[in-house]
């Protein structure tokens, strides 16, 4: 019930591409997803969040889509660039943990093609 | 404003020793959660620390124990290290412990167990 599955573990495109990054989650008490970058070297940079009383986020280039019926959300990032290229991360975590435990999904490493 | 650092970058020892790991959290911030990420996986939370008391544990055995400090820097120690310790190792620090306040990561430290 504590897991968070990612899908899928590496992703090809070229520049300009809509890459999508699926994340799936059993554990209903879930209610707060953020999203994480990082670059090789470097930690984990937040990119976006999302709760579960909205459908879709954007913020800038990057949009996240949530289900609440299917215990799903998605990261898409439109007009993808060569420097959008690192690894992925969706998290989830109960708001009302007050612990700020972020059980993250497995990552995805994305490469976008000049 | 200075960023999350932790120290040192790398460090390797050996099966059965013991090992501190630092971290400075951001300015302003009181709390710093520690998370393990091993190679190729998601990072997993290890436990956080607020005002100086854990406030929240992840499924690590005791022998992963950690401190804050009054300025609100922290240390991990890790007791008889074992080959699948071997791992980046992330602090994030964050105002207040509450879960859906952004977790800002530092670099990491990078442990090799022979």
């Amino acid at each position: 019930q504590q897991q968070v599955k990612q899908s899928p573990q590496s992703l090809i495109v070229q520049k300009g591409g809509i890459p999508i990054i699926n994340c799936a989650y059993e554990n209903t008490a879930f209610d707060y997803f953020p999203w994480y970058q990082q670059f090789p070297g470097k930690g984990p940079a937040l990119l976006i969040a999302i709760r579960p009383d909205v459908s879709e986020k954007k913020e800038g280039r990057f949009t996240i889509s949530f289900n609440k019926s299917a215990k799903q959300f998605s990261l898409h990032i439109m007009d993808s660039q060569p420097g959008d290229s690192a690894t992925y991360f969706c998290a989830a975590t109960p708001i009302s943990s007050n612990t700020g435990k972020l059980i993250f999904g497995q990552g995805t490493t994305l490469q976008v093609k000049p | 404003e200075t960023g999350v650092t932790q120290s040192p970058t790398h460090l390797i020892k050996t099966r059965g020793q013991q090992v501190t790991l630092r971290c400075s959290s951001q300015s302003g911030h009181n709390t710093v959660s520690w998370y393990q990420q091993a190679l190729g996986q998601g990072p997993q939370f290890i436990f956080q620390y607020y005002r100086e008391e854990e406030n929240g544990r992840g499924n690590f055995p005791p022998r992963f124990s950690g401190l804050q400090f009054p300025n609100y820097s922290s240390e991990l120690n890790v007791n008889a290290l074992e080959l699948d310790d071997s791992a980046l190792y992330l602090c994030a620090s964050s105002l207040e412990g509450l879960a859906d306040n952004e977790q800002f990561f530092g670099p990491g430290t990078r442990l090799t167990v022979l």
